[in-house]
């Protein structure tokens, strides 16, 4: 069975740019989690997806948005990029049954911000 | 609101040696505690769990860590480490009355294994 899946794997790119991160959910999950991990902060929890509704965001500017597909699939689009920016960004997935805590991750996206 | 306390951000072990990490939690209400492992450019992985009853659980590759109520901690433990366990270890805690909602995570424990 395949894990969740992100891509891309590591981008690059300038201040005040756009940038768009892609995640696929393991089969059967419907909820989708995108995580913050910037160097030496842990992770932040930055957005929830379930059954294609934004359920809750974390402490980020509204410039970090995204959306959930009728596949359950994700995107988490940041706007007008700034350095701080910079940071491995996770997806996790969890079947929505089991309200436990228990997320599946994916590898991430590093993102480079110049 | 809940909050995880991983007091050690780095902690260098000789191979074979023991190993403990430590987290402390605070919760006003009943916790489901975690431990993910991240292996070098890897996303986590969880290592192992408290749900409910024992409060000792086990992973298969021989980490275990107690739930401790009375002192809110869930300090991960390992009696030998080898290099394969080099990694960063995260604790987490959920609230049992909304589960994914309110997953938070400590700030990572870098575990690095000296041969």
């Amino acid at each position: 069975e395949a894990g969740v899946t992100q891509s891309p794997t590591h981008l690059i790119k300038t201040r005040g740019q756009q940038v768009t991160l892609r995640c696929s959910p393991i089969s059967g999950h419907t909820s989708v989690y995108w995580y913050q991990q910037a160097l030496g902060l842990g992770l932040q929890f930055l957005l929830w997806y379930d059954e294609g509704e934004e359920r809750n965001r974390g402490n980020f500017p509204p410039r970090f948005s995204g959306r959930q597909f009728p596949n359950y699939s994700s995107e988490l689009n940041v706007n007008a990029l700034e350095l701080e920016d910079s940071a491995l960004y996770l997806c996790a997935s969890s079947d929505g049954t089991f309200n436990t805590g228990e997320l599946f991750f994916g590898e991430g996206s590093r993102l480079t911000v110049l | 609101a809940q909050s995880v306390t991983q007091l050690d951000s780095q902690v260098p072990v000789f191979e074979e040696a023991p190993v403990e990490l430590r987290c402390n939690y605070s919760s006003s209400v009943s916790v489901y505690l975690f431990w993910y492992v991240q292996y070098p450019n890897q996303g986590l992985q969880l290592l192992l769990k408290y749900l409910s009853g024992s409060t000792l659980v086990k992973s298969i590759n021989g980490f275990e860590a107690e739930f401790n109520k009375s002192q809110t901690s869930f300090h991960l433990r390992k009696p030998s480490v080898h290099i394969s366990d080099t990694a960063e270890y995260f604790c987490a805690v959920s609230q049992t009355n909304f589960g994914n909602e309110k997953l938070t995570f400590g700030t990572g424990t870098r575990l690095t294994i000296i041969p």
